[in-house]
């Protein structure tokens, strides 16, 4: 168990709608990314918050945003969904922004979009 | 940019034989070399890291890797498999002094270990 959790574990839902996933990190950890792992693209970075602000962008959708909130916890919302958003996504956390740290990933949530 | 190659789909290997999983990255400068794990519906688990220092890096579940520069690769090795081994592995970059620390990673590789 790596300390992250994330919620849900598996979401099924239709096209066109909007879904937010929800990722704490570990305890005592500021900085939060989000990945995607799809069958055709792998796993990519999505971004990066730290301490409550935006840090990196990676290959985010714009019907994608994310935030950090004051507690630290983070989350996904993914809007006018489409079959191709179905994915494992992943949030992963660290210390702070040290280059030299390891990420550690929550098990992940299921998107199934139908 | 960076880039990371596993160049193999999947390892076949048999229970007690040696495994390497291969590894190659592009990055210009000094790299931060990563190897994590993901079992069957799991997410992934960090096994080992390579930042300076000793090219032989020791990790999780008696894992290691090797970094060699002049082959700019980090081959993952452990000396006897086991079958519970058996998941997919992902290998990953970062570059050191890049603007972000987000995880380039590679396709991955599947291990098979059969008993």
């Amino acid at each position: 168990d790596s300390g992250v959790t994330q919620t849900p574990k598996h979401l099924i839902t239709a096209t066109g709608q909007r879904v937010t996933l929800r990722c704490s990190p570990r305890s005592g950890d500021l900085s939060v990314y989000w990945y995607q792992q799809s069958l055709d693209q792998g796993l990519q970075f999505l971004i990066q918050y730290y301490n409550g602000e935006e840090r990196a962008k990676g290959n985010i959708l714009e019907r994608f945003s994310a935030q950090q909130f004051p507690d630290l916890h983070s989350e996904l919302n993914l809007s006018s969904l489409e079959l191709g958003d179905s994915a494992l996504y992943f949030c992963a956390s660290s210390v702070s922004l040290g280059q030299q740290e390891t990420q550690y990933f929550g098990p992940g949530t299921r998107l199934l979009v139908l | 940019a960076q880039s990371v190659a596993q160049p193999e789909d999947q390892v076949n290997v048999a229970e007690g034989n040696p495994l390497t999983v291969k590894c190659t990255y592009s990055v210009s400068g000094n790299p931060y070399l990563f190897w994590y794990v993901q079992y069957p519906n799991r997410g992934l688990q960090f096994l080992l890291k390579y930042i300076t220092g000793d090219n032989l890096v020791k990790g999780s579940y008696g894992f290691e890797a090797e970094f060699n520069k002049s082959q700019t690769s980090f081959h993952l090795k452990k000396p006897s498999a086991l079958v519970s081994d058996s998941a997919l592995y992902f290998c990953a970059v970062r570059k050191n002094g890049g603007a972000t620390n987000k995880l380039i990673f590679g396709t991955g590789t599947l291990l098979a270990v059969q008993p």
